[in-house]
């Protein structure tokens, strides 16, 4: 394990509904980040957040909104997600953002589905 | 603008063969290039990291090597094993300014037995 978690590991919801990821990193990291990966695209870099302040929203739409209460945590929170949100939600951490020779851990996922 | 470029976009080889995966890049000013493994189902685990000084940087059997000139990097995979199934990709960060990577679609590789 890369001492990332996600959870859930795979989420079903409609388009009205709001729905919460969560992710832990147990590495000690200063910073996190939240990526879209869809089929046959590059993976998408969404957030960034470094000493628990966000410091890279990469022109995402409003209906996600992330948060970081602390060094260990990332919340994403879904609300009136669209069909073509459906993908696979990956978080990671690195000891600092923008680090020369710095490696990101990621945790195993989350498949959503919006129906 | 930007851009990570992987080729081929998917490869099948026989178990212990050796195989190479190439990515091109327009990245600029270059700071580092990582090659990931994702298996199906998992995040992406590092193998290797190189930075402009760097051309070769091993990991077990797996070999990267980067061009900083012609803005290239490949990816040697030797004796090839079924756990090598997974995609491969490819992702360049600038330095100055903005930190985001940018990431290759990936090269999917099989490998039968």
């Amino acid at each position: 394990e890369t001492g990332v978690t996600q959870t859930p590991r795979h989420l079903v919801m409609g388009m009205t509904n709001k729905k919460s990821l969560k992710c832990e990193q147990h590495l000690g990291h200063n910073a996190m980040y939240w990526y879209k990966q869809s089929a046959k695209k590059p993976l998408e870099l969404m957030f960034v957040y470094s000493l628990e302040e966000r410091v890279e929203n990469n022109s995402v739409p409003s209906r996600f909104s992330p948060e970081c209460p602390n060094s260990s945590h990332l919340f994403l929170h879904l609300h009136t997600l669209q069909p073509e949100d459906s993908a696979l939600y990956l978080c990671a951490s690195s000891q600092e953002w923008g680090g020369r020779s710095d490696t990101q851990y990621f945790g195993p996922g989350t498949r959503l589905t919006v129906l | 603008k930007n851009q990570v470029e992987q080729s081929p976009q998917s490869l099948i080889i026989l178990e212990g063969k050796n195989c190479t995966l190439q990515c091109n890049y327009t990245v600029s000013p270059f700071s580092n290039l990582r090659w990931y493994k994702q298996d199906t189902g998992r995040g992406p685990v590092s193998l290797t990291i190189m930075t402009f000084s760097e051309n070769t940087k091993s990991n077990g059997r797996y070999t990267a090597t980067l061009d900083a000139d012609t803005k290239q990097s490949s990816l040697h995979i030797t004796a090839s094993q079924l756990s090598d199934s997974a995609s491969y990709i490819c992702v360049v960060s600038a330095s100055g300014g903005s930190y985001i990577p940018t990431f290759g679609r990936g090269t999917s590789l099989i490998v039968h037995p």
